[in-house]
């Protein structure tokens, strides 16, 4: 079954605590990326990656780090996570056309980030 | 900066009324006007992705339509359905520049009631 998986689905954790959320997608996508989803905000992109070793930055990238040593694969680490990237997070991940996302997005289920 | 918007915000219709929405976006190189269903806890999930002007994609009772020369394109829905309630996003992508990246709407929340 074609997916995208995200691990965990929740996470409770203190302010400074170095943790990361994995991504997965078994379908051979050269393009992922990781959005916040904020009430009233809709969801901001953090980092895109269009293949594997490169990555860029989206329109929310500070606190955030990626990387994407294999196809399949993109972690999203947050080196010492604040109060303000408790948030809903979303990994997706698409094939590309002209050189971008322009084909359907699979979205992962989800990770809900509290930090206190 | 570029921006997509939606209109309106939320809509609450009666089961069996069509509705519509409107997405606004850059029509300077763009490249594919995407719309995704998002139901309350679970994640967004594609109904379209069109790139050609005058465009027109139907799946069931909901169909869309693209005008990349003024930059709008619509989501209808004939004869809502409480399922139908969600919210209802679109994305643009515009090549050019150092980016690749799909910038998304706030969405329209449909509320449908029985």
């Amino acid at each position: 079954e074609a997916q995208v998986t995200q691990n965990p689905r929740y996470l409770i954790t203190v302010t400074g605590k170095k943790l990361t959320v994995t991504c997965s997608q078994n379908m051979n996508h050269e393009y992922m990326s990781w959005y916040r989803q904020d009430p009233g905000l809709g969801l901001r992109q953090i980092y895109y990656s269009m293949n594997v070793e490169v990555t860029d930055k989206g329109d929310v990238p500070e606190g955030y780090k990626v990387s994407r040593k294999e196809k399949r694969n993109f972690p999203l680490i947050l080196e010492s996570p604040s109060p303000n990237q408790t948030s809903l997070y979303f990994c997706a991940s698409s094939s590309v056309l002209a050189g971008g996302p322009s084909y359907e997005q699979y979205f992962g289920p989800g990770t809900r980030l509290t930090v206190t | 900066i570029l921006n997509v918007e939606q209109s309106p915000q939320s809509l609450h219709v009666q089961e069996g009324d069509s509705t519509n929405f409107t997405c606004s976006f850059p029509s300077s190189n763009f490249y594919a006007l995407h719309w995704y269903r998002w139901e309350t806890a679970k994640s967004p999930e594609a109904l379209f992705v069109m790139t050609l002007n005058g465009d027109e994609k139907k799946k069931g009772r909901i169909s869309a339509t693209l005008n990349t020369k003024e930059g709008y394109s619509y989501l209808y829905i004939k004869g809502s359905q409480p399922e139908d309630s969600a919210t209802y996003l679109c994305a643009s992508y515009n090549y050019g520049g150092a980016t690749n990246k799909l910038i998304f709407g706030t969405g329209t929340l449909l509320a449908v009631q029985p």
